[in-house]
Parts: C-alpha cells; sequence; structure tokens
C-alpha cells in the first residue's frame, strides 16, 4: 500500500526554521518525483514545490525562493522541506504528495498533513 | 503569473448532474486535473490529463477541458460527493491550483 507520512511541523516562533520530513513505503520512491502543497485551515490548496527522482530538479512556488529549499534522501525513503525565516503567512497544514509524470504532473497520494503554526 | 478561477460554490440535488468548472487562459492548451477534499481528510485526485480517472474513482465522474475552461462532472451525485473540489494545472513549471468550489448535495 502506498503511503506518505509527513512529520516534523509544530509550533514555531516567527523568524525561525523547521524542517519537515515525509517517509514514503510501498512503492519504489526512488522513481517518483515528489510534491509539497499546503493549506491555510480552511482556505484552498497551495503548491510549494516539487523535486524529481535524484533532486537535481526543483522547482519552487517564486513567493517562496529563497526561504524554503526540497529535498530528498532516496536511501531513506524520504522527503523533506527545510523552511526558514517563517512568518505568520506560512501557518499552515503542509501535505507531500507523490507525483507522477504523465505528459503533465499529478498529485496521486497525499499524506495526511503535519500543522506548522508560526506564533509568538 | 497563471490563475485558475473556480465558482466558490455549486449547490445540487441528490441524483442529479453536477458541473463544476475551472477557467483560465488557454487552460485547454494544458492538462486540467482536479481533487477532491471531504473534510478533516487529505486531497484525493479524482481526474487528470482532463478526462482520465484513477483507478477506485467512480465512473459517474467524468471531466472536459477546451478553450479556458475545464469541466468535472458528476453523472448521479450521490450525498458522499460532497466536498470541495481543486481544479489545478501547470504552467511554466508551477504548479497552480484553483480557489476551490465547495459541492452541496441536499
Amino acid at each position: 500500500e502506498v503511503q506518505v507520512v509527513e512529520s516534523g511541523g509544530g509550533l514555531v516562533q516567527p523568524g525561525g526554521s523547521l524542517r519537515l520530513s515525509c517517509a514514503a513505503s510501498g512503492f519504489t520512491f526512488s522513481g517518483y518525483w515528489m510534491t509539497w502543497v499546503r493549506q491555510v485551515p480552511g482556505k484552498g490548496l497551495e503548491w510549494v514545490a516539487t523535486i524529481n527522482q535524484d533532486g537535481s530538479e526543483k522547482y519552487f512556488v517564486s513567493s517562496l525562493k529563497g526561504r524554503f529549499t526540497i529535498f530528498r534522501d532516496n536511501a531513506k525513503n524520504s522527503l523533506f522541506l527545510q523552511m526558514n525565516s517563517l512568518g505568520a503567512e506560512d501557518t499552515a497544514i503542509y501535505y507531500c504528495a507523490r507525483t507522477l509524470y504523465l505528459l503533465d504532473f499529478y498529485f496521486d497520494y497525499w499524506g495526511q498533513g503535519t500543522l506548522v503554526t508560526v506564533s509568538s | 503569473s497563471y490563475e485558475l478561477i473556480q465558482p466558490p460554490s455549486v449547490s445540487v440535488s441528490p441524483g442529479q448532474a453536477a458541473r463544476i468548472t475551472c477557467s483560465g487562459d488557454k487552460l485547454g492548451d494544458k492538462y486540467a486535473c482536479w481533487y477532491q477534499q471531504k473534510p478533516g481528510q487529505s486531497p484525493v485526485l479524482v481526474m487528470f490529463q482532463d478526462t482520465k480517472r484513477p483507478s477506485g474513482i467512480p465512473e459517474r465522474f467524468s471531466g472536459s477541458n477546451s478553450g479556458n475552461t475545464a469541466t468535472l462532472t458528476i453523472i448521479g451525485t450521490q450525498p458522499l460527493d460532497e466536498a470541495d473540489y481543486y481544479c489545478q494545472a501547470w504552467d511554466s513549471n508551477t504548479a497552480v491550483f484553483g480557489g476551490g468550489t465547495k459541492l452541496t448535495v441536499l
């Protein structure tokens, strides 16, 4: 069974940093692109970043470039999101999603999400 | 930046057809996909490449995409289809989501 499980969320002060993790199982992790999507509770979905199979290609939403970094460890079947200089606007549920590329990218399996709260 | 526009809400009676639209500049030249999200749950892919249903998605879900509008259609809508629906497309190496449509079945 395909599973992606996020962890690492929590309460962080403004200006702080946090690293989110996503543990994948049930599929060959190194064969898939992976993506982070976030959602402010009660609001819509916002794409954050996508990374290719070996980490050599990364795409970010332009508003987050420079503060967030996506990377992966295929040996540990894990995806990461390093978030720096956090502000209240980064408060959201962060989802990890397996990403298919079939003429275009699709997010076919999502984790349950991890909540990040930026507050003093 | 590219934008996808969805109606905030759509209401339908059980058994009727629900149509949820997603508008974007020349969206028909791109591939659209759709996600369903029920309260307290993670999104689920229900349509990709405009018209393709992932395994496990009921046949009552169908999609189309032409011109500036992609449409998700649910034939014979059931109460369990009540959810938020998001369209999504890629533009210039950027994934874009629509604002979401709350489908109410009443």
